[in-house]
C-alpha cells in the first residue's frame, strides 16, 4: 500500500519567513496530493491540492510543488502569519478504492509574532 | 449549514462497554469515511463507504463496525471498548468518482477508562 512520509515533524519560524513541508510517497500510481490545516481542536481542512499532470500550484500565499520522477511534493507558506499556526498534513491519492486518502504524519508548524 | 456533522462531540466510557457515533452529510455526497487521530496526530483511514457498501477496512479490529442506512450516514458502532480505542474519531465525506476533496466532520473525541 501507499506510505507517505512528512518532514519536518514541528517547524517554527518568524512572523514574515517562509515556510516549506516536504512529504515522499511510495505509490507511483497516485495521482492526487492535497494538502490539509488542521488547527487545534478542530478538523482538518483542505488548503491546496495538486494533481500529477501538473508540477506546481499557488493560491496567494500557499504553493505546492510535485516531482513525480523523484515521488516527492512539498507545501510552501510564504509571509507567514500567527495564524498560520497549525498541525498541516499532506496526504497522497491514486483516486481508486473509495478516493483513499494515505496521509502523513503531520508538520506542526508555529508562527512567532 | 453544517456540511459533515457527528454526535457525540465528546464520549466519555469504561473498558468493556459498548458505544457509537453517528456521522451525517448533506453535501449529496456518495463516499463517506472514518478516520482515526491518535494521540500523536497521526490520521488514518479505518473505513470507506461508497452508496452504502464497504469497499475499505484498513485493519481494522471487528469490534469496529459500520453501519450505512443510506448515502448521506455512515455510523461507527465500537464493542468491548479497550484503553487503546481512545482517540478522536473523523467522519469524512467526498463525491465519487472525479472529484477528490474530503470534507471532515468536527471529530468524536473518545476516552475510554
Amino acid at each position: 500500500g501507499e506510505n507517505v512520509e512528512q518532514h519536518p515533524s514541528t517547524l517554527s519560524v518568524q512572523e514574515g519567513d517562509s515556510a516549506v513541508i516536504k512529504c515522499t510517497y511510495s505509490d507511483s500510481a497516485s495521482n492526487y496530493f492535497p494538502w490539509y490545516k488542521q488547527e487545534l481542536g478542530k478538523r482538518p481542512q483542505l488548503i491546496i491540492d495538486i494533481r500529477s499532470n501538473v508540477g506546481e500550484k499557488k493560491d496567494q500565499r500557499i504553493a505546492v510543488t510535485l516531482n513525480k520522477t523523484a515521488k516527492h511534493f512539498s507545501l510552501h507558506i510564504t509571509e507567514t502569519q500567527p495564524e498560520d499556526s497549525a498541525v498541516y498534513f499532506c496526504a497522497a491519492s491514486n483516486g481508486n478504492a473509495g478516493n483513499m486518502l494515505t496521509f502523513g504524519g503531520g508538520t506542526r508548524l508555529m508562527v512567532k509574532p | 449549514d453544517t456540511a459533515v456533522s457527528q454526535t457525540p462531540k465528546y464520549l466519555v466510557t469504561q473498558m468493556g462497554n459498548d458505544k457509537s457515533i453517528k456521522c451525517e452529510q448533506n453535501l449529496g455526497h456518495d463516499t463517506m469515511y472514518w478516520y482515526k487521530q491518535d494521540s500523536k496526530k497521526f490520521l488514518k483511514i479505518m473505513f470507506s463507504y461508497n452508496n452504502k457498501e464497504l469497499i475499505i477496512n484498513e485493519t481494522v479490529p471487528n469490534r469496529f463496525s459500520p453501519k450505512s442506512p443510506d448515502k448521506a450516514h455512515l455510523n461507527l458502532h465500537i464493542n468491548s471498548l479497550e484503553l487503546g480505542d481512545s482517540a478522536v474519531y473523523f467522519c469524512a465525506s467526498s463525491s465519487g468518482q472525479g472529484a477528490y476533496e474530503q470534507y471532515f466532520g468536527p471529530g468524536t473525541r473518545l476516552t475510554v477508562t
